[in-house]
This record gives C-alpha cells, structure tokens and sequence, in this order.
C-alpha cells in the first residue's frame, strides 16, 4: 500500500501570497499523481492531474510539480475563494489520497 | 452539464445493509469508469471502488473487500453501491465520481463528483 503524508496539515496564508502545499509517497508513483481542493459544503474538485497539468477550468495560479515521491501544489498570489482542504491522490498503485492540508486564509 | 446525484443514505443499525445510487446525467454514462469515494466525519477522503465503464473490472479498497459491492446499469445511467455487514467506521458521506480517462483508457484521476449521501451506522 502506498502511503501518501501531506504537509503542512494546517497552512495559513494572506489574500495575495504564495501557499506552497507537499506531499510525500512511501514510494515511487512515477507521475501518476493529482491535487484536488475540497471547499467546505461543496464536492471535491480536480485541480492537477499527472502532477503538473492543470484540470479543466483551473485557475492559472494553481500549479503542480514534482515526480517519483516529492511532490507541490503552488498557489501564487492566493484568494479568498482558495479557503478549502487540498488532497493528493496517487494512481500508481491503487487510488489513495493523502491525509489532507487545510488552507486557512488570514 | 455533468451531475451525479447520489442517493439511498440515512440510518441503519450495525450489521445491516445499505443501497447507494448514483443517477448520472449530461454525459455518456456508459463510456466513463465510476467511482465511490468516502469522507468520515472529520477525517479525510478515502477512495473505496472503481469500475469500468463495462463493469468488466472491479477494484476495491481492503477496508470494504468483501462487504460492499460496487455495480451499475448503463441501461438507466445509475452507479450503485451494495453496502453488507455494516459497521460505525462506515459512518460517511459517501461520494460518486465519474473517472477523468485521462488519458483516454486509462483509470485513476475523478473529474466530477456528486454531492454525497450520508451514512450512518447506529443503534
């Protein structure tokens, strides 16, 4: 079973800064690797898919990085509407999702 | 527009069972793999099952291996989710999600998402 661990659980940033989300997997996923935001009340929503291609509709502040185990969700210049909890999601072994960071907006 | 709209959720005492539908609309149902995904009260998401488009091939997480089963019937455009030997750690909303086929053929990434029905299991 392949363990995703996100980091920070709790990320606290002012309208207009940078967030800059991570995940680690206990092993390779190559890139097979997604991002998501959940938004309190509404269903989860696809923001990153492959680790670094951004999903239909996402915003341009929204980007993903990274490959193998080390992987970032950035989002530049963020916005009150980002107030959400992002998941990573790997479909190299299975179809886990990491614990989940909750961004917090001051 | 796609919608998924979960339904069949409410109370039910340990041990028994439990139907989940998914009524799915603004798409070609019978192309897309389904999924079920899970939130328990104040935890995280947890992928559960995924079929395919032609319930050909079926993959489920251990925790429900054996206890839920995951079907669907292309004719009516439903998902649906046979939920036995239900326990208080069933205790969810319980999500559907259409997969993104990205790329085309292959299964892993959900690109719409239900509402969510809520299950819980309590004497």
């Amino acid at each position: 079973e392949i363990v995703l661990t996100q980091s920070p659980a709790t990320l606290s940033v002012s309208p207009g800064e940078r967030a800059t989300l991570s995940c680690r997997a206990s092993q390779s996923v190559n890139n097979y690797f997604a991002w998501y935001q959940h938004r309190p009340g509404q269903a989860p929503r696809l923001l990153i898919y492959d680790a670094s291609n951004r999903a239909t509709g996402i915003p341009a502040r929204f980007s993903g990085s990274g490959s193998g185990t080390d992987f970032t969700l950035t989002i530049t210049s963020v916005e009150p509407e980002d107030l959400a909890v992002y998941y990573c999601q790997q479909r190299y072994n299975g179809y886990g999702f990491g614990q989940g960071t909750k961004l917090e907006i001051k | 527009q796609v919608q998924l709209v979960e339904s069949g959720g409410g109370v039910v005492q340990p041990g028994r069972s439990l139907r989940l539908s998914c009524a799915a609309s603004g798409f070609t149902f019978r192309e897309y793999a389904m999924q079920w995904v899970r939130q328990a009260p104040g935890k995280g998401l947890e992928w559960l099952v995924v079929i395919s488009y032609d319930s050909s091939n079926k993959y489920y997480a251990d925790s429900v291996k054996g206890r839920f089963t995951i079907s669907r019937d292309n004719s009516k455009n439903t998902l649906y989710l046979q939920m036995n030997s239900l326990t208080a750690e069933d205790t969810a909303l319980y999500y559907c999600a259409r997969d993104a086929a990205i790329p085309p053929g292959t299964i892993g990434y959900f690109d719409y998402w239900g509402q969510g029905a809520l299950v819980t299991v309590s004497s």
